[in-house]
């Protein structure tokens, strides 16, 4: 199946400074990738979908200038946690499908998450 | 204001038994339904899908019911093992630009030696 790299796996950083992690699907294009946000013992929430060269679409109540989205090629999205906050610290997973094989595979594919810590 | 953390939904079953994990989905319109599993640490893998034009799927010791009337899906794992031992997403979406997944809760699945 179609695989989806995102690194780093973890990282634990500053109040105040900027954390950026990185989404690539490695053997299949996509236009579209999806970020999401998970806290413990809780359900995934979505963040954004991230538009291959044009802006990402956030949903209700995500700060987009908080939280910038940059899908600069057709493998590669990233999510860029500005001002990081302890409150920020969570678990961060991207995801992407196969956009060629839409037509009978639409499952997505996810990274292996981010966990983020900021002290 | 304060969040209240929620607490997952917790099965136990022991090894070599069936298991069977439920789901309530909240959109009459979504017309494409997935199963992940999740462990500790990790991202969700796929497990099983249903369109909704079916009402029955079966995998590799996983089968998927879709029961439209109700809006219930779940996922029945057969001889259950320690490695099952994760949390289970069931998750929907409908038709239309991007296709987004919309997430249950959850279940936590234990499976006891």
């Amino acid at each position: 199946g179609a695989v989806v790299s995102q690194h780093p796996s973890w990282v634990i950083c500053k109040s105040g400074t900027s954390v950026k992690i990185e989404c690539r699907s490695l053997d299949f294009q996509a236009t579209t990738m999806f970020w999401y946000r998970q806290f413990p013992k809780q359900s995934l929430m979505l963040m954004a979908t991230s538009n291959e060269g044009s802006k990402a679409t956030y949903e209700q109540g995500v700060e987009k200038d908080k939280f910038l989205i940059n899908h600069a090629s057709l493998t590669l999205s990233t999510l860029t946690v500005t001002s990081a906050h302890p409150e920020d610290s969570s678990f961060y997973i991207c995801s992407a499908r196969d956009e060629e094989e839409l037509s009978t595979n639409e499952k997505l594919f996810f990274g292996s998450g981010t966990q983020l810590s900021v002290l | 204001g304060e969040s209240v953390g929620l607490h997952l939904p917790t099965l136990s079953v022991q090894e070599g038994d069936n298991s069977i994990i439920n789901c309530a989905y909240s959109n009459s319109a979504s017309d494409y339904f997935i199963w992940y599993k999740q462990e500790s640490g990790k991202g969700p893998q796929f497990i099983i899908d249903i369109r909704s034009n079916m009402d029955k799927r079966q995998g590799q010791r996983v089968t998927v019911l879709l029961n439209k009337t109700v809006k219930h899906l779940s996922l029945q794992i057969a001889a259950t093992q320690p490695g099952d031992s994760a949390v289970y997403f069931c998750a929907e979406s409908k038709s239309g630009s991007a296709r987004q997944l919309t997430f249950g809760s959850g279940t936590q699945l234990t499976v006891l030696p």
